[in-house]
């Protein structure tokens, strides 16, 4: 049981680039989401999924995309990376409403 | 609608003991506890649900005021290994967590 991966662990942007942040989990979890952490901050609801092709935006949405074809993969799209985007990025999942949230490790993503 | 977290900071020495507050201004059906230490992700400490049911790990106690929205996690008899940062996220029926600003605890030998 990995549990929920998530790749790549870092990586280096430039402005206007884009990439797509991948995350998956083996515990056949329905929930999954996607937050962002600035340095020395707390965590910011990017999207969330409750189900395989049901998405909706969390706190801070803007420039960034998802989608969820299937159970175990959750990915997140960035377009047109701009440095305000340079941030730790954790993927979680958890069973349904009221439980355990699981991290992933993260990616560390710098646009310069 | 994000949560509120109090104290900012918390300095003790070990064997002390602390209380962290999580305050929201909307009806909420779950509060959650992490702890998050530097370069790492958030750890599941516990979890209180409306109509008070608690899920965590034993040695860590919570309490969740449902008519007042808000959360206090308890901390007794502080070890080195509870340092870090203690985030609360809470949800109020619509699937989203959203998560304060977390409290820097930092134990002392």
């Amino acid at each position: 049981n990995a549990g929920v991966t998530q790749t790549p662990k870092f990586r280096i942007l430039k402005i206007g680039q884009s990439m797509t942040l991948q995350c998956t989990q083996d515990m056949n979890h329905n929930y999954m989401y996607w937050y962002r952490q600035d340095p020395g901050m707390g965590l910011k609801l990017i999207y969330y999924s409750v189900g395989a092709g049901i998405t909706d935006k969390g706190e801070v949405p803007n420039g960034y995309n998802v989608s969820r074809s299937t159970t175990e993969d959750f990915p997140l799209r960035l377009e047109l990376a701009a440095p305000s985007q340079t941030s730790v990025y954790f993927c979680a999942s958890s069973t349904q409403r009221g439980e355990t949230q699981y991290f992933g490790p993260g990616t560390r993503l710098l646009v310069l | 609608q994000q949560p509120v977290q109090s104290p900012q900071a918390v300095i003790l020495r070990e064997g002390e003991d602390a209380v962290i507050n999580c305050s929201s201004s909307k009806a909420l059906y779950s509060v959650h506890w992490y702890r998050q230490k530097h370069g790492e992700a958030p750890v599941f400490l516990m979890i209180l649900l409306k109509g008070g049911e608690q899920k965590g790990h034993e040695k860590i106690s919570a309490s969740f005021n449902e008519k007042k929205q808000q959360s206090s996690l308890y901390l007794t008899a502080s070890q080195l290994s509870y340092s870090g940062t203690y985030f609360c996220g809470t949800e109020g029926g619509d699937d989203k967590i959203i998560f304060g600003k977390g409290t820097r605890l930092h134990i002392l030998p």
